[in-house]
């Protein structure tokens, strides 16, 4: 399994510009989650999704939009960027089976500079 | 609102000696998880325990403990010996997990992190 993978590692955007991070897991999780991390912050939740067709706002969603058509994947768009979406940007996605739930795996973090 | 505060924001230490990172949680859940990730300076994040708020048993893996006490709202980690390898931000993380939710944790509430230095 790959896991979690992001696209792209690195990406530079001017203000005004619109892009998409993607994101892909091959495990079947059902749930799936955008987070932000900037420095001395943490990581803070942007979207998540508890399924295909299902999503909902983390605690900073403002110029993001998500969709998940599948189970696979969960793109996050940037409609117009701003300097303040200067971050590492990471996906992630976890399961869980009857009354137990499991840790979120996290893949490798796309890392967004807006000029 | 959840909220996981990570007082130390860095610690350092020499090699061999035992560091103890500090984790104290907020939630009005009376279900929820713990968690501790490691994120190297290769930037990756790294799950290292899940801890179910019923369950306050202590845990050692190795070079690595966890103490849970849910009397202080604590979940603290310690590193015994640590070594140069161990040098990382470590995240502290809450998951809330609310009647309706489905059970998951898909929302994490993350702690600000901790900056550990272990010098040769």
């Amino acid at each position: 399994n790959a896991g979690v993978t992001q696209t792209p590692k690195f990406q530079v955007l001017k203000t005004g510009q619109s892009m998409t991070l993607q994101c892909a897991q091959d495990m079947n999780h059902e749930y799936m989650s955008w987070y932000r991390q900037d420095p001395g912050m943490g990581l803070r939740l942007i979207h998540y999704s508890v399924g295909a067709g299902i999503t909902d706002q983390g605690e900073v969603p403002n110029g993001y939009n998500v969709s998940r058509s599948t189970t696979e994947d969960f793109p996050l768009r940037l409609l117009s960027a701003a300097p303040s979406q200067t971050s590492v940007y990471f996906c992630a996605s976890s399961y869980s089976i009857g009354v137990d739930s499991y840790e979120q795996y996290f893949g490798p973090g796309t890392r967004l500079t807006v000029t | 609102a959840q909220k996981v505060t990570q007082a130390q924001t860095e610690i350092s230490v020499v090699e061999k000696e035992d560091v103890t990172l500090d984790c104290v949680y907020e939630t009005r859940d009376t279900t929820y998880y713990l968690f501790w990730y490691k994120q190297p300076p290769s930037g990756e994040l790294v799950f290292l325990i899940r801890r179910n708020s019923f369950d306050e048993q202590n845990e050692i893996s190795g070079r690595y403990s966890w103490n849970f006490q849910k009397s202080t709202s604590s979940f603290n980690f310690t590193i015994t010996a640590s070594q140069v390898v161990d040098s990382a931000v470590y995240f502290c993380a809450l998951s809330d997990l609310p009647f309706n939710s489905g059970g998951s944790n898909y929302k994490l509430t993350f702690g600000k992190g901790t900056l550990l230095t272990v010098n040769p």
